[in-house]
């Protein structure tokens, strides 16, 4: 059961920039644990995409970018490639460490 | 290269257990926690719990609580993740997940082990 809400679906044409939220609680978010960002292409494991709220590990193009402001964050793409197409969780803890994914939101490029 | 590699797919009976493995290398096995995710078919990621690598302590998902052990083996540089009194809910791909130095955050990700519980 996730405890962080992200639109099930967004959608732009190439070189677009979309965005995808992610709303917690004071529990999580609000609390100032850091947020993540993975993307999972199609029938593979999960990639860590953006780390501690805003950074990128290595190999991440710049065209991805995160923020967070009070109990949620977002992730942006923009300039939106064919490749972008896939599923996007948001990650955080709560109060007693354990960990909460968001619930999803599936990129189409159009 | 720094890389988790898991056990093989696993078709199991309700009420029975399962025990997936994550070998990893190319790192210091200590030096890290583990996490255990899982993702049932066409659903989200649940995150399922956390063991540190370098003293054995662990964190459970509250709902899997009694259910779900977590081990590691330093010798092996081999994490387990043992699930007992498998549902058909239970069904799911399970991914193992390495914390991020500082950052908590799951850098390196095992390729994933299909568990499927039918009767």
């Amino acid at each position: 059961q996730s405890v962080l809400t992200q639109p099930p679906s967004v959608s732009g044409a190439p070189g677009q920039r979309v965005t995808i939220s992610c709303t917690g609680s004071s529990s999580n978010i609000g609390a100032g644990y850091d947020v993540h960002w993975y993307q999972q292409l199609p029938g593979t494991a999960p990639k860590l995409l953006i780390y501690g709220n805003s950074n990128r590990p290595s190999g991440v193009p710049d065209r991805f970018s995160g923020s967070k402001s009070g109990t949620s964050a977002s992730l942006a793409i923009t300039g939106l490639q064919a490749e972008d197409e896939a599923d996007y969780y948001c990650q955080s803890y709560d109060s007693s460490l354990r960990g909460v994914f968001g619930t999803g939101t599936k990129v189409t490029v159009l | 290269q720094v890389q988790l590699v898991q056990s093989g797919a696993e078709v199991k009976k309700p009420g029975a257990s399962v025990k997936v493995s994550c070998k990893a290398s190319g790192y210091t096995f200590t030096s890290y926690g583990i996490s255990w995710v899982r993702q049932a078919p066409g659903q989200g990621l649940e995150w399922m719990g956390w063991i540190s690598a370098y003293n054995g302590n662990t964190n459970y998902a509250q709902k899997l609580q009694g259910r779900v052990t977590m081990t590691t083996d330093t010798s092996t540089s081999t994490a387990y993740m043992e699930l007992r009194s498998l549902r058909s809910d239970d069904t799911a791909v399970y991914y193992c997940a390495r914390d991020g130095p500082a950052t908590y955050a799951f850098d390196i990700w095992g390729q994933g082990t299909m568990v499927t519980v039918s009767s």
